[in-house]
């Protein structure tokens, strides 16, 4: 079946550093990818979608200048965090559509700022 | 507007007894649904899609148009089976929208 690998799983980043999540689609080819955070015991909230050699669709709330995102490719999308702050540690998740198995999720990435 | 209603944050059964997760859902077109389930420590992983009619690891879901629902059903609820299961609709433009989860205990 379809498999998207999500790197890295977890990363400590210090306040006011960026860090760079990286999503890849490694059997398929994927045009759109999607950017979900988790906060603890709550649901998946979409936070953007990502489409190659697009600018991407952030969700209404969702600072673009934070959380950019970079679609360079049909089989990598990266979302990179900037000016991280604590309130922005979140487990983050990115999924792609394939058209055999549909959604296909990564494993996720818990980032913590200190 | 898209949005999907779990009610249940916590459902508590024992092993063998059935089991029902609730979901409903607001679409004003055609949506797509699915059934998602995260295992402890493990990623999120399909579990059902409406459009494909199908039973996965003793589990259905019925589209019901009428009411606005795609409840998740086991006659026998297993330990194993025990996680946290989303509900998700896939609308136009291809995004999903994710219920609030509601994690199953199955008692021994």
């Amino acid at each position: 079946g379809a498999v998207v690998s999500q790197h890295p799983s977890w990363v400590i980043c210090k306040s006011g550093t960026s860090v760079k999540i990286e999503c890849r689609s490694l059997d398929f080819q994927a045009t759109t990818m999607f950017w979900y955070r988790q906060f603890p015991k709550q649901s998946l909230m979409l936070m953007a979608t990502s489409n190659e050699g697009s600018k991407a669709t952030y969700e209404q709330g969702v600072e673009k200048d934070k959380f950019l995102i970079n679609h360079a490719s049909l089989t990598l999308s990266t979302l990179t965090v900037t000016s991280a702050h604590p309130e922005d540690s979140s487990f983050y998740i990115c999924s792609a559509r394939d058209f055999f198995n549909g959604y296909t999720f990564g494993s996720g990435t818990r980032l913590t700022v200190v | 507007a898209q949005r999907v209603t779990q009610p249940e944050k916590l459902l508590s059964v024992f092993k063998g007894a059935p089991v029902e997760l609730k979901c409903n859902y607001s679409y004003s077109g055609s949506p797509e649904l699915f059934w998602y389930v995260q295992y402890s420590r493990q990623r999120l992983q399909l579990l059902l899609r409406h459009i494909s009619r199908e039973s996965i690891k003793g589990f259905t879901a019925d589209l019901n148009k009428g009411e606005t629902s795609f409840h998740l059903k086991k006659p026998f609820a297993q330990e194993e089976d025990s996680a946290m299961y989303y509900c998700a609709l896939s609308g136009s433009g291809q995004n999903f929208v994710f219920g609030p989860g509601t994690r199953l205990s199955v008692l021994p």
